[in-house]
């Protein structure tokens, strides 16, 4: 079958770093998306992998293992507004077709 | 530069009734996708339009069809609607020769089913 495993939920500090995990193991793989999703509201992208190592944007980084078929996303710098729902996502094919995990509730607290 | 609208925001059926949403993709954008997300799950592929063509699907049921019009624009209806279609619908476009095919989601329609 095809799975995609995250934490259900995490809690930190404003101003700490949070790691969300997320393994995968899918029947296609054309690269890894993390969204941002806020309740209520869209995703909203926040970063891509498709070769290994470790992508830097900002505040947030993102890594990928494809041999271990695993995945983080690293928040530095924790803001309140960085509380949302986190979601990981396997693209299937080169169409585009995602795959996603239940995502990871980030709570910040001041 | 507009992103992917929705409609309607909300709808409220009943058991039984039929639905049709609507979706305009980011201009520029060929392909849409639609989304079923549970409240607490992340979102389940639904099926993929592109030149007017279902170009694939998910694990929905028949009762689930859609649409795509020469604008790109689409649609998704469900006939015979179940209380376990509560759900919000993302729709999401792309382009196919994007880079990665990034999808780009709308803000979703939040349909209850009574």
């Amino acid at each position: 079958g095809q799975n995609i495993d995250q934490p259900t939920e995490m809690t930190a500090t404003e101003g700490a770093i949070v790691q969300i995990n997320c393994t995968y193991q899918t029947s296609g793989f054309n690269g890894l998306f993390w969204y941002q999703q806020h309740a209520g509201e869209a995703p909203t992208f926040l970063s891509y992998n498709v070769l290994d190592g470790l992508e830097e944007k900002g505040r947030f980084s993102s890594f990928l293992s494809r041999s271990k078929g695993y995945s983080y996303l690293l928040l530095k710098e924790l803001q309140m507004k960085d509380s949302a729902s986190y979601l990981c996502a396997v693209s299937l094919d080169s169409w585009g077709k995602l795959q996603f995990g239940a995502g990871t509730q980030v709570v910040v607290t001041p | 530069d507009a992103g992917v609208t929705q409609s309607p925001t909300h709808l409220i059926k009943t058991r039984g009734q039929q639905v049709t949403l609507r979706c305009s993709p980011k201009s520029g954008h060929d392909t849409v996708s639609w989304y079923q997300q549970a409240l607490g799950q992340g979102p389940q592929f639904i099926f993929q339009y592109y030149e007017e063509e279902e170009r694939q699907r998910g694990n929905f049921p028949d009762r689930f069809s859609g649409h795509q019009f020469p604008n790109y624009s689409s649609e998704l209806n469900v006939n015979a609607l179940l209380l376990g279609d509560s759900a919000l619908y993302l729709c999401a476009s792309s382009r196919r020769d994007g880079p990665y095919n990034e999808q780009f989601f709308g803000p979703g329609t939040r349909l209850t089913v009574l």
